[in-house]
């Protein structure tokens, strides 16, 4: 069965900083993956995904991940965070692209100081 | 716009009483899916359906039930045998070779 891993449960950055949040799966094929932020008490809004091509991957709001096969991971980062990017963060994955289970980590909250 | 629609927002059960959340979306979408949040715990999947008046349990179906006898109606119901049911509820739906669409939720906690 396929897995998450968010290590990070918690992480704060000054605003303007750069932000790299960390992402591991397990699964022996290529996995669909994504990335999805929660605002407090909101489902969640998608920010990308890697289905695949390019491993290089670009969201919506200044977001973008890498898939690194040979890491199992995919991380997500961007040059300079503002003070709306506090949420939490989930990475998730799926065996494919059709309707299977879809994995979710357990979520990074960020903090976003001044 | 086309989105998911979770209601109510917010609901309390008292012992011994079932409730029922409501998930209707009009995306088109034919799966649709249940989950669970708790702090520190991420999404946990209750149940799944991929097409009308089939569905599966997910990783944590016992104490729930849910129906789909139409495409863009997946009510979920929190029967008297979930012992601990409060948590944050999330409906999501998608099409084939597409990500999850989430609703806003429903936080269910007890009286």
């Amino acid at each position: 069965a396929q897995s998450v891993t968010q290590p990070d449960i918690h992480i704060t950055v000054s605003e303007g900083a750069s932000l790299e949040l960390r992402c591991n799966y397990s699964y022996g094929a290529t996995p669909y993956l994504f990335w999805y932020v929660q605002s407090p008490g909101q489902g969640l809004q998608l920010l990308l995904k890697y289905f695949s091509g390019d491993t290089l991957v670009q969201g919506i709001k200044g977001f973008e991940a890498e898939f690194k096969r040979s890491q199992s991971s995919f991380n997500l980062r961007k040059p300079s965070v503002h003070w709306s990017d506090a949420a939490e963060y989930f990475c998730a994955v799926a065996l494919s692209g059709g309707y299977q289970k879809v994995t979710f980590g357990t979520g990074t909250k960020l903090q976003v100081i001044p | 716009d086309g989105g998911i629609t979770q209601s109510p927002k917010y609901l309390f059960r008292k012992e011994g009483q079932n409730v029922t959340l409501s998930c209707e979306q009009n995306l088109n979408h034919d799966a649709m899916y249940w989950y669970r949040q708790d702090p520190g715990q991420g999404l946990r999947l209750i149940y799944y359906s991929q097409i009308v008046n089939d569905f599966q349990k997910g990783d944590i179906a016992e104490g729930y039930s849910v129906s789909r006898e139409k495409k863009e109606s997946f009510p979920l119901t929190v029967t008297s045998a979930q012992k601990n049911p409060t948590a944050f509820y999330l409906c999501a739906s998608k099409d084939s070779n597409q990500p999850q669409h989430f609703g806003d939720g429903t936080r269910l906690s007890i009286l």
